[in-house]
């Protein structure tokens, strides 16, 4: 039972250009989310979050849209930089406690050159 | 000087062995967990203490016995391992019970033969 869903298992974009990953869930309790980064051999890092109050976070280039109507939240990443190849973990939780983390499996975002 | 370690990072084992993964935080933090990453990528939450005390213990084999001496370590301790051990179990660390910004180790690759 996927609360947190990540269609997309990969995404290619091109350097420059802007990288959007999608994330849906299902339990309308969820209050507060938020992206992580991964890259190979390395630990999840904490990249932005979202309280449920608010429909838009920015942070430099990251910004995350929560859309609560359609239980949708989406990263949008501009300009994508190399660096930004990882996988992108959407996750959610209830009371804005680390307790109920709940994540999706992923989305590889690949910058090609 | 990283901020949560854990060790080994590669774990190859016989079925049936009891094995140990450590866990150590430098932040200060006062809660702890264990997560569990599966062969479908999905993030799991296994386990979570606060100041030493056990907090979560989602759905997890008995045979998996979390140790937590201190608030700066958590020590993960499996009894009889079993095939479908084989994951990437990853400790996290925040600042209080209700802080939802992970921080996260580097994962130890569990693989049991």
């Amino acid at each position: 039972d996927q609360q947190v869903k990540q269609n997309s298992p990969s995404l290619s974009v091109q350097e420059g250009r802007i990288s959007i990953l999608n994330c849906d869930y299902t339990n309308s309790m969820f209050d507060y989310f938020l992206w992580y980064k991964k890259y190979p051999a390395e630990g999840p890092t904490f990249l932005i979050s979202i309280s449920s109050i608010k429909d838009k976070n920015e942070d430099g280039r990251f910004t995350v849209f929560l859309n609560k109507s359609a239980k949708h939240l989406s990263l949008h990443i501009v300009p994508s930089q190399p660096g930004d190849s990882a996988v992108y973990f959407c996750a959610a939780s209830l009371g804005g406690g680390a307790d109920g983390l709940t994540f999706g499996k992923g989305t590889h975002l690949i910058i090609q050159p | 000087d990283t901020a949560v370690s854990q060790t080994p990072k590669y774990l190859v084992t016989q079925m049936g062995n009891d094995k140990s993964i450590k866990c150590e935080q430098n932040l200060g933090h006062d809660t702890m967990y264990w997560y569990k990453q599966d062969s479908k990528k999905f993030l799991k939450i296994m386990f979570s203490y606060n100041n030493k005390e056990l907090i979560i213990n989602e759905t997890v084999p008995n045979r998996f016995s979390p140790k937590s001496p201190d608030k700066a370590h958590l020590n993960l301790h499996i009894n009889s391992l079993e095939l479908g051990d084989s994951a990437v179990y990853f400790c996290a660390s925040s600042q209080g019970a209700g802080g939802a910004k992970l921080f996260f180790g580097s994962g130890t690759q569990l693989s049991v033969l």
